[in-house]
């Protein structure tokens, strides 16, 4: 079973500056495997990248995912307001068994 | 637009049992494999199956395998998780989630959730 290590647990930040949001994998993540997804308090996970780095339908070009192997990154290049929010990775392999990261929680500083 | 609801929550002594339902609309339901993951109370996101667009395949995690069972009506647009022997450990909301379908599971629609609470 592969676990996802989410680094930092808390990301204290201000609008308009740029996050970086890690996820480590205990053994190689095929790329064409890897999510990211964006939950807020009290909604359903929205998914932000899949591939390791294709953007999801409408999501804004400042969210940029990034990385191969074991590690792989979120980068929000500029806040705004409706960024803050707990950040997920997933992995899943060939079958549709897959697993989460703990999160990452943005918030605003 | 794509639309999940799920249905069937509640309040369920230890060793009981439930039903949830997904009803599926606004895309081909049987060309989609479907999923559940279920979200502890302040907790993180863990998936708990997934069955294939044709039913015939199905798919769990280690907690719950022989205790639930996922199901889908495709003809009714409709997913199932029968969960029996429940634990205070199952409590979480439980999500329905479409599948991507590109390479490997990855979840483009989420349902708003339904809330299992397992306790006496």
């Amino acid at each position: 079973e592969i676990v996802l290590t989410q680094s930092p647990g808390t990301l204290s930040l201000s609008p308009g500056e740029r996050a970086t949001l890690s996820c480590r994998a205990s053994q190689r993540v095929i790329s064409a495997y890897l999510a990211w997804y964006q939950q807020k308090p009290g909604q359903a996970p929205r998914l932000l990248i899949y591939g390791a780095s294709d953007r999801a339908t409408g999501i804004p070009d400042r969210f940029i995912g990034s990385g191969s192997g074991t590690d792989f990154t979120l980068t929000i290049s500029r806040l705004e307001p409706e960024d803050f929010a707990v950040y997920y990775c997933q992995q899943s392999g060939s079958s549709p068994m897959c697993s989460f990261g703990q999160g990452t929680k943005l918030e605003i500083k | 637009e794509v639309q999940l609801l799920e249905s069937g929550g509640g309040l369920v002594e230890p060793g009981g049992s439930l039903r949830l339902s997904c009803a599926a609309s606004g895309f081909t339901f049987n060309s989609y494999a479907m999923s559940w993951v279920r979200q502890a109370p302040g907790k993180g996101l863990e998936w708990v199956s997934s069955i294939s667009g044709s039913g015939v395949d199905t798919y769990y995690t280690d907690s719950v395998k022989g205790r639930f069972t996922i199901s889908r009506d495709n003809p009714k647009n409709t997913l199932y998780l029968r969960m029996n022997s429940l634990r205070a450990e199952d409590t979480a909301v439980y999500f329905c989630a479409k599948d991507l379908a590109a390479a490997g599971t990855q979840f483009d629609h989420w349902g708003q959730g339904t809330l299992v609470t397992v306790s006496s």
